[in-house]
């Protein structure tokens, strides 16, 4: 089945303690992103990447890292969470962009 | 930034048609997405248009007028299952970015 992975679904930490979100596809698609969704502010792009080593910052980028060294996992990294950053994540893949994305069931996660 | 406006929300009751408004800033522009979401699930695609008019998808339609930086979707024979949000998103910056608009949460009623 066509699909797009993230793990955890759900994620609960404490201020400063480094995480990493995974996320993995198996449609060969070239272009990846994540997205933080949060009330009343929609869904806004955090990075994103158009292939392998090739990534570059969305709308939000500031607390976070992402790498591409595969084409099939882009995974994102909180270096020192804080609680700023509780939110619902989605990670999502395309073959190219005029196909839209497919979305990640995502992940909620909690900074105390 | 990039402005995408929509309503925030909307209701309606089952059996009728609904418009769902989204205005853009038309600079760079390079197509337009409606994707649906469930409370708590990830968003789903719905349509996507490039060139200006309507696109008809069963029970959904969406509009596209380029010059005015404009589109709708159109959600006819409405159903207790199409309460969400729709969410309406651009392609900006020749194909690399997409944007979302904050959505249109839409409640259905018997």
């Amino acid at each position: 089945e066509a699909q797009v992975t993230q793990n955890p679904r759900y994620l609960i930490t404490v201020t400063g303690k480094k995480l990493t979100v995974t996320c993995s596809q198996n449609m060969n698609h070239e272009y990846m992103s994540w997205y933080r969704q949060d009330p009343g502010l929609g869904l806004r792009q955090i990075y994103y990447s158009m292939n392998v080593e090739v990534t570059d910052k969305g709308d939000v980028p500031e607390g976070y890292k992402v790498s591409r060294k595969e084409k099939r996992n882009f995974p994102l990294i909180l270096e020192s969470p804080s609680p700023n950053q509780t939110s619902l994540y989605f990670c999502a893949s395309s073959a190219g962009l005029n196909y839209g994305y497919t979305f990640g069931s995502g992940t909620r996660l909690t900074v105390v | 930034g990039q402005n995408i406006d929509q309503p925030t929300e909307m209701t309606a009751t089952e059996g009728a048609i609904v418009q769902i408004n989204c205005t853009y800033q038309t600079s760079g522009f390079n197509g337009l997405f409606w994707y649906q979401q469930h409370a708590g699930e990830a968003p789903t695609f719905l349509s996507y248009n490039v060139l200006d008019g309507l696109e008809e998808k069963g029970r959904f339609s969406s509009f596209l007028s380029r010059s005015k930086g404009y589109s709708y979707l159109l959600l006819k024979e409405l159903q207790m299952k199409d309460s969400a949000s729709y969410l309406c998103a651009v392609l900006w910056q020749a194909g690399t970015a997409l944007i979302f608009g904050k959505g249109t949460t839409l409640s259905v009623s018997s």
